[in-house]
């Protein structure tokens, strides 16, 4: 696709449910990114690959938290025994490059909603 | 203290306006966007500036590297033009890192 894509769009879990996000990044984009913005907030920095290598997971909240981009394409984000406060829109970005002044592309986001 | 802070927070005006948002930021940076979320929506990048002065229709975006201090205007604004703008910036580290400003809620009324 021309643009980053990001599915399911919206997702509603109960709590202690495994969830799986997916984002496709635009071909050939080296880097991506996951964010996570709780409403009425800035996106906060999950986890950054460039290509497959998980280069930073600092901002992972827990250890329930588990992102992959095996192939260095599409990247999943997983969030086993979900709790409501996971509730928030999970971004994904993706940058050709992986240098400093790659502009970023963002998905629509996936909207978690955890019951 | 953030690291990436703007202002004003919320921001109402007259369609027609002159707008202006600021983003300062307390670290180093290779980079600085201006991002554009509508509601409900995602995010779109509006400019990425390193230095100078960018335009691209009615938007202007300047940064001051010395100062740390990054402005976007809007000039004859509309009411389309009601979103969350948000300041980010790329950090001089090894990998990409990118770092968000909370974000300034526009609406332009008619």
């Amino acid at each position: 696709g021309a643009g980053v894509s990001q599915s399911p769009r919206y997702k509603v879990a109960k709590r202690g449910q495994d969830v799986a996000l997916r984002c496709d990044p635009i071909s050939g984009h080296v880097s991506l990114f996951w964010y996570q913005q709780a409403l009425g907030q800035g996106p906060e920095f999950l986890t950054y690959f460039q290509n497959e290598a998980q280069l930073d997971k600092s901002g992972l909240p827990s250890d329930r938290f588990f992102a992959e981009r095996p192939e260095g394409s599409v990247s999943t984000l997983k969030i086993q025994r979900t709790q409501q406060e996971d509730s928030a829109v999970y971004l994904c970005a993706s940058s050709l490059v992986t240098g400093f002044t790659g502009e970023l592309f963002f998905g629509e986001g996936s909207r978690l909603t955890v019951l | 203290k953030n690291e990436v802070e703007q202002s004003p927070q919320n921001l109402t005006a007259q369609e027609g306006e002159f707008i202006t948002i600021n983003c300062s930021y307390s670290v180093g940076i290779s980079a600085l966007h201006w991002l554009q979320q509508h509601p409900g929506g995602g995010i779109v990048s509006l400019f990425m500036l390193s230095s100078g002065k960018k335009k691209h229709g009615r938007l202007i975006a300047t940064i001051n590297i010395q100062e740390k201090h990054s402005s976007l205007h809007i000039t004859a604004s509309h009411p389309r033009d009601s979103a969350v703008y948000i300041c980010a910036v790329s950090l001089k580290t090894s990998y990409d890192t990118v770092i968000f400003g909370p974000g300034t809620s526009l609406s332009v009324i008619p």
